[in-house]
């Protein structure tokens, strides 16, 4: 079955430009989340909704990240004025709803580089 | 906040038994998750344990957990070169569905 799907898988931008990172979903999981993996690092947890709300917003970065997600379905994570630090893989995973263990499924990621 | 720690590297030999060891901080953990990053890919779930256990065993993989301690193990039996991957442990805390990760740990596998 289809799984968590991101695009794109690569992105090149330079210093400065906005991006949109985009995710899809499992049809029908409710929760979804993006983190950030820098070379060699951890998950740097960024965003999570329920739904199409944000309940925990903690881990952005800055004012220059946002996200949204509409439909309880696709989300996307915005970037402002893209700064080298940026640089990372950003993963996207999502999750059933309710009670239970609350297993996430992760797509590839979208590997951002800032030249 | 919660904090998840691991060490950062593990090597073996094929054949040989792996453990790889997280610490975490949150005591009202309620799931504690062990997922294989393999290279350019996603994490994939490897096995998970509820709270209130202290050992799962699926097939070569065993879950240890001490809660008092706070620790959380992961020991493959017979370790593969299909092993080598990165190893992320994740606690997720009651009710809430927010989960923290560790650094993870790079597990090297030599033939």
């Amino acid at each position: 079955g289809a799984g968590v799907s991101q695009s794109p898988s690569n992105k090149v931008t330079e210093k400065g430009k906005d991006v949109e990172l985009r995710c899809d979903p499992i049809s029908g999981h409710t929760a979804l989340y993006w983190y950030r993996q820098s070379l060699g690092q951890g998950l740097e947890f960024l965003i999570y909704f329920q739904g199409n709300s944000a309940p925990d917003k903690s881990g952005l970065p800055s004012d220059r990240f946002s996200a949204e997600r509409t439909g309880g379905s696709v989300s996307t994570l915005t970037i402002q004025r893209t700064q080298q630090e940026d640089s990372a893989v950003y993963l996207c995973a999502s999750s059933q709803g309710g009670t239970g263990s609350f297993e996430q499924y992760f797509g590839p990621g979208t590997r951002l580089t800032v030249t | 906040g919660e904090d998840v720690e691991q060490s950062l590297f593990l090597s073996v030999r094929e054949g040989d038994s792996s453990v790889i060891n997280c610490t975490y901080t949150d005591s009202s953990s309620t799931y504690l998750y062990w997922y294989k990053q393999e290279p350019g890919a996603g994490l994939q779930l490897l096995t998970y344990i509820f709270s209130n256990m202290d050992m799962k065993q699926d097939q070569r993989l065993t879950v240890l957990l001490n809660k008092k301690d706070k620790h959380l193990s992961l020991r493959i039996a017979d370790t593969q070169t299909g092993d080598s991957a990165i190893y992320f442990c994740a606690e997720r805390s009651g009710g809430y569905q927010k989960v923290t990760f560790g650094t993870g740990t790079k597990l090297q596998v030599i033939p």
